[in-house]
């Protein structure tokens, strides 16, 4: 199972990015079975949950930081996860990781992760 | 919003030893979520624990995790070289996720 980021890189303040996220080798269930999520990690700091979504794509959830700002989204045909990112600031920097929700037993845990994307905000 | 707090901030302990890792919560948590992940530097973190006491597949018997209610633990029986690294408890609750700010095990 692999989960690939790409779409980072260096923006402006105030401006736009869209992260995508490729998995595969999903044996067993397939990607459309599966919560997807992205967290985040600032230099130097924790985890930090941004969005999820779930299997279908009828329940979206963010992070107060980022809500309004992100969109969350999946093509389940091309086993893909999205972030739209706009409006960005200084403090959205950070390494997004992309990672799957487990199934049952795993309730709710990360049970896959991508290596990241690095987004750094500076003018 | 729950919040997690991981006790200590850093943990300093020589190969062989007993390693205790403390997980609070600001309330109680009743559906037991609760999850536990290593980082090392330069890498995505990856599950040891799962709903609180569950190893993951291919984790070491050394990781076992307990607790319930607000209280959590990570315990790593006897450390070995490459346990060296970060840890964070995250928990599951009303359509949100929260992640304790981290306990580095460092080397003594």
């Amino acid at each position: 199972v692999q989960l690939v980021e790409s779409g980072g890189g260096l923006v402006k303040p105030g401006g736009s990015l869209r992260l995508s996220c490729a998995a595969s080798g999903f044996s067993g269930f397939s990607f459309s079975d599966y919560f997807m999520i992205w967290i985040r990690q600032a230099p130097g700091e924790g985890l930090e949950w941004v969005s999820h979504m779930t299997d279908s794509g009828s329940g979206l959830y963010y992070a107060d930081s980022v809500k309004g700002r992100f969109t969350i989204s999946r093509d389940n045909a091309k086993n893909s996860l999205y972030l739209q990112m706009n409006s960005l600031r200084a403090e959205d920097t950070a390494i997004y990781y992309c990672a799957r929700v487990g199934r049952f037993p795993y309730n709710y845990a990360m049970d896959v992760w991508g290596r990241g994307a690095t987004v750094t905000v500076s003018s | 919003e729950i919040v997690l707090t991981q006790s200590p901030g850093t943990l300093s302990l020589s190969p062989g030893e007993r390693a205790t890792l403390s997980c609070r919560a600001s309330q109680s948590f009743t559906n037991g979520f609760l999850a536990w992940y290593q980082q090392k530097p330069g890498q995505a973190p990856r599950i040891l624990i799962y709903d609180a006491s569950s190893r993951a597949p291919g984790i070491p018997d050394r990781f076992s995790g307990s607790g319930s209610g607000t209280d959590f633990t990570l315990t790593i029986s006897r450390l070995e070289p490459e346990d060296f690294a970060v840890y964070y408890c995250q928990q599951y609750g009303s359509s949100s996720y929260t992640f304790g700010q981290g306990t580095k095990l460092e080397i003594k």
